[in-house]
């Protein structure tokens, strides 16, 4: 029982470059989320989903999109990375939204 | 507008002693409250939770009070242990959105 796993661990990008940061859960949960969080900051909700093909916007979610095709996976895109983005990402996921949420480890983006 | 507010950003205990971590929030309307531990390059743990209709839940060491007239919250833990030294989150959730409090720093020191 993996958990919550996400990849890359670090990643840096130049302004304007798209990348995918990949989140999986082996829990069968079917609320997952993704945060970002930045220094003397809290999380702050990106986008979160209730179930395979229900996706909703959280608190900060402009420049970033999803989707979730399946249970497992809920992947977040940056179409056009920019500065403002460079943070440290994580994903989680619970078996409700009214459950506790377990959290991935991380991927620290860079923006150059 | 931070809807959850942690003022203080550090919190220096003894080994053995009680440590108390303190939250607040505007919106009453949250109707769930968490916390979270956090080391570095790590993600969050939970810790302990607490429904808006209960004023008080405990699990071992760890005990969590909720005062709704206040919109106040504290975490505390006894008897504080060095493992216990890491980033403290609240956060509260309105139908299964949770907002964070920016973190309190536990350092507890043998």
């Amino acid at each position: 029982n993996a958990g919550v796993t996400q990849t890359p661990k670090f990643q840096v990008l130049k302004t304007g470059q798209s990348m995918t940061l990949q989140c999986a859960q082996d829990m069968n949960h079917e609320y997952m989320s993704w945060y970002r969080q930045d220094p003397g900051m809290g999380l702050r909700l990106i986008h979160y989903s209730v179930g395979a093909g229900i996706t909703d916007q959280g608190e900060v979610p402009n420049g970033y999109n999803v989707s979730r095709s399946t249970t497992e996976d809920f992947p977040l895109r940056l179409l056009s990375a920019a500065p403002s983005q460079t943070s440290v990402y994580f994903c989680a996921s619970s078996y409700s939204a009214y459950n506790e949420q377990f959290f991935g480890p991380g991927t620290r983006l860079t923006v150059l | 507008d931070q809807q959850v507010k942690q003022n203080s950003p550090s919190l220096s205990v003894q080994e053995g002693r009680i440590s108390i971590l303190n939250c607040d929030y505007t919106n009453s309307m949250f109707d769930y409250f968490l916390w979270y531990k956090k080391y570095p390059a790590e993600g969050p743990t939970f810790l302990i939770s607490i429904s808006s209709i209960k004023d008080k839940n405990e699990d071992g060491r760890f005990t969590v009070f909720l005062n709704k007239s206040a919109k106040h919250l504290s975490l505390h833990i006894v008897p504080s242990q060095p493992g216990d030294s890491a980033v403290y989150f609240c956060a509260a959730s309105q139908g299964g959105k949770l907002i964070f409090g920016q973190g309190t720093e536990l350092s507890v020191k043998p």
